[in-house]
């Protein structure tokens, strides 16, 4: 069964506002990452989190982790349409050495 | 310049052929995978290979078939394709084995079976 699963499934926004991504996960983990898929593309790497971590900054980026609740958010400040694309999360499950990937959540930014 | 490439982009091809996707990475990384991502958008690991070495085989049917000559190549041959088969193949790689080690990914290619 899948690991993650984001929420919304999809999202539209106007450039310039925030948007939030979340990601629930089921059994206990090492470490969470996102990607990003542009259409037509592969999965780009944004960031990675530790389970010992809370937040974590990456530019415009900021991913929190809360592995009480197994969920995690990624938000985007000041968005551009450049960051319409689908964000993954992706984490391990502790008892095997596999990276699973969430459902994702499209992202449409209208200038 | 690509870090990880894979050809071809496109393959349309009819039930039953035989067919082989490439892959290779010029990032030095020891890990190689190959992903299925289905209309869904759904993404799910296949094989892992490090340094060679098969190290993670989900159940995939044995038409598929992985072949790493080195650890900077790693293809994927297909037998007797199904329809069910169409999808995207992506591959990846990353430094060292393991899930915290951050996946570079190819562009894919999108299979289709008529």
């Amino acid at each position: 069964s899948q690991q993650g699963e984001e929420d919304p499934q999809a999202l539209s926004i106007q450039e310039g506002e925030n948007a939030t991504m979340n990601c629930s996960y089921k059994t206990s983990i090492n470490n969470l990452q996102w990607y990003r898929q542009n259409s037509g593309r592969g999965l780009v790497h944004l960031i990675l989190i530790r389970s010992n971590e809370r937040e974590k900054h990456s530019g415009r980026l900021r991913v929190t982790l809360d592995t009480s609740k197994k969920s995690s958010s990624l938000l985007i400040t000041a968005s551009r349409a450049a960051d319409t694309a689908s964000y993954f999360c992706a984490t391990d499950a502790r008892a095997t050495d596999k990276l699973i990937f969430g459902t994702g959540t499209r992202l449409q930014v209208f200038p | 310049d690509t870090a990880v490439s894979q050809t071809p982009k496109y393959l349309v091809t009819q039930m039953g052929n035989d067919k082989s996707i490439k892959c290779e990475q010029n990032l030095g990384h020891d890990t190689m995978y190959w992903y299925k991502q289905d209309s869904k958008k759904f993404l799910k690991i296949m094989f892992s290979y490090n340094n060679k070495e098969l190290i993670i085989n989900e159940t995939v049917p044995n038409r598929f078939s992985p072949k790493s000559p080195d650890k900077a190549h790693l293809n994927l041959h297909i037998n007797s394709l199904e329809l069910g088969d169409s999808a995207v193949y992506f591959c990846a790689s990353s430094q060292r084995t393991g899930a915290n080690s951050p996946l570079h990914f190819g562009n894919g290619t999108r299979l289709t079976v008529t």
